[in-house]
């Protein structure tokens, strides 16, 4: 079954330090997301992305944070000077657009960020 | 505000018992409920979901859940666990006409053989 790939598992970054964090969503879905999850918080909503553009963001989601498709395969999650309460596992996910918005997203395994 | 609420946060169980944990969801409009599990070093995984129709719906794995509208509720069961449901299980909602998911704080489940 294809799966929606992240890269690294494990970023540690120093604050003050831009971060990217990659991820391959499944081939063939078209919406793309990211969400973050700070230790023992619930998963959050960050950005939603289609047709190569934002469709929605969260609160969260302010100038410090930009999404990225550089190429077919890649969506990426860069995060600008970074702060200690950028600490958390960030996930990716993607969806297929059959039926519009409504289909399930897939996620990734996460990418742990570490803000020294 | 739309807030989902899993107000079990650790559940620890015998194998063969049953299993039911509870979701809850403000938002009055049309919704879409789902369950995903993620078990210990993997990613989330989807469970089951609920979009219109018969409220009962049944996922992979055994799981089950029914969704009672007047309550806002879309609580997840298993007549019988077994030591591989040990996991953290996260209920999510989508207002409809919306992308993004708005997530339980999860439940972790610990099935004890």
């Amino acid at each position: 079954e294809p799966e929606v790939t992240q890269t690294p598992s494990h970023q540690v970054t120093q604050m003050g330090q831009e971060v990217i964090l990659r991820c391959v969503p499944i081939s063939n879905h078209l919406y793309f997301y990211w969400y973050r999850q700070i230790l023992g918080q619930k998963v959050e909503f960050l950005v939603s992305f289609y047709n190569n553009e934002i469709s929605e963001k969260s609160e969260i989601f302010d100038d410090q944070f930009s999404v990225e498709r550089p190429d077919g395969s890649n969506f990426t999650l860069k995060i600008r000077s970074t702060k200690l309460e950028d600490s958390a596992m960030y996930f990716c996910a993607s969806s297929y657009p059959v039926g519009g918005k409504g289909q399930p997203q897939h996620f990734g395994d996460g990418t742990r960020l570490s803000i020294l | 505000a739309q807030s989902v609420s899993q107000h079990n946060h650790h559940v620890i169980l015998s194998e063969a018992a049953s299993l039911e944990l509870g979701c809850n969801y403000s938002y009055g409009g049309t919704v879409n409920l789902f369950w995903y599990v993620q078990y210990p070093g993997q990613h989330l995984q989807l469970l089951l979901k609920y979009f219109s129709g018969d409220p009962l719906v049944k996922g992979i794995k055994g799981f089950e859940a029914e969704f009672i509208k007047s309550k806002f509720s879309f609580n997840l069961r298993k007549p019988s666990v077994q030591w591989s449901d040990t996991a953290e299980y996260f209920c999510a909602v989508r207002m409809t006409g919306a992308n993004n998911l708005f997530f339980g704080t999860g439940t972790r489940l610990t099935v004890i053989p």
